[in-house]
C-alpha cells in the first residue's frame, strides 16, 4: 500500500525564519509528488516533481525530490504570516490517476 | 479564470437522511476526482471520472456512496442514510489530462459535510 508521511507534524517559526518541510515516501511505480499548500479548505498547487535533484523555485518556495532516498523537501525562506497554512505532499503512480496524500504539516508563522 | 466550484460549502444533516454534493470542474478539464478529508488529516481519494466513464471507485468507503457524472462535466457525490462517520470535508479536483506529465489536479474549496 502506498505511504506518505510528512514530518514534522506542526511547526511554530517568526517571520523570517527559514523553514524545511519533509515528505518521505513508499509507492509503487512512482510517477510524480506534489506539494500543495492548504489554507482553510481548497488544496493549492505548489510544484510537481518528477526527477531527482532538479529544484523547483517559485519566489520564496523550493523543493526538490530524492527518487533514492524516497523523499522531498519543501524549503520556505524569509517567511511572513501569510504562509501559515497545512501543506499536503502527495504521489503519483504511474499507471493510475489518484493521489496519496501525506496527512500535512501544520506551519504557523507568528509576526 | 473559474476554478473549480462545490456546492453546498456547508451541510449539516441528521444521521439517516440522504445528501448530494455537486462539484463543477474547470471547462474543458478531462478528469474528475472526489476526496474525503478528515479533521486533521490529508485528503483520501474516493472515485474518478474521465469524462463520463467512472474509472476508478475503489475508494468509496461503503455502497452508501455514490457519484455520477452523466455528461462528463458536473459531478455528484451522493451518501445514502448518512452516519456520523461521514463528516469530513469533501472535496473535488479536476484535471486537464488522464494521462501525461501535465495532469495536475486543481482543487474546489470542498463541502464540509456535518453528520448530527
Amino acid at each position: 500500500e502506498d505511504k506518505v508521511v510528512q514530518s514534522p507534524l506542526s511547526l511554530v517559526v517568526h517571520e523570517g525564519d527559514t523553514v524545511t518541510l519533509n515528505c518521505s515516501y513508499e509507492v509503487t511505480n512512482f510517477r510524480s509528488l506534489l506539494w500543495y499548500k492548504q489554507e482553510k479548505k481548497a488544496p493549492t498547487f505548489l510544484f510537481m516533481l518528477t526527477s531527482s535533484g532538479i529544484e523547483k523555485k517559485s519566489g520564496r518556495l523550493s523543493s526538490i525530490l530524492d527518487k533514492k532516498e524516497l523523499f522531498s523537501i519543501l524549503n520556505i525562506t524569509a517567511t511572513q504570516t501569510g504562509d501559515s497554512a497545512v501543506y499536503l505532499c502527495a504521489v503519483k503512480r504511474e499507471y493510475g490517476n489518484k493521489l496519496v496524500f501525506g496527512a500535512g504539516t501544520i506551519l504557523r508563522v507568528k509576526s | 479564470g473559474a476554478g473549480v466550484s462545490q456546492s453546498p460549502r456547508y451541510k449539516v444533516a441528521k444521521r439517516g437522511q440522504d445528501v448530494a454534493l455537486r462539484c463543477d470542474p474547470i471547462s474543458g478539464h478531462v478528469s474528475l476526482f472526489w476526496y474525503q478529508q478528515a479533521l486533521g488529516q490529508g485528503p483520501e481519494f474516493l472515485t474518478y471520472f474521465q469524462n463520463e466513464a467512472q474509472l476508478d471507485k475503489s475508494g468509496l468507503p461503503s455502497d452508501r456512496f455514490f457519484a455520477e457524472r452523466p455528461e462528463g462535466s458536473v459531478s455528484t457525490l451522493k451518501i445514502q442514510r448518512t452516519q456520523q462517520e461521514d463528516s469530513a470535508v469533501y472535496l473535488c479536483a479536476s484535471s486537464l489530462k488522464y494521462r501525461g506529465i501535465t495532469d495536475t489536479q486543481y482543487f474546489g474549496p470542498g463541502t464540509r459535510l456535518t453528520v448530527l
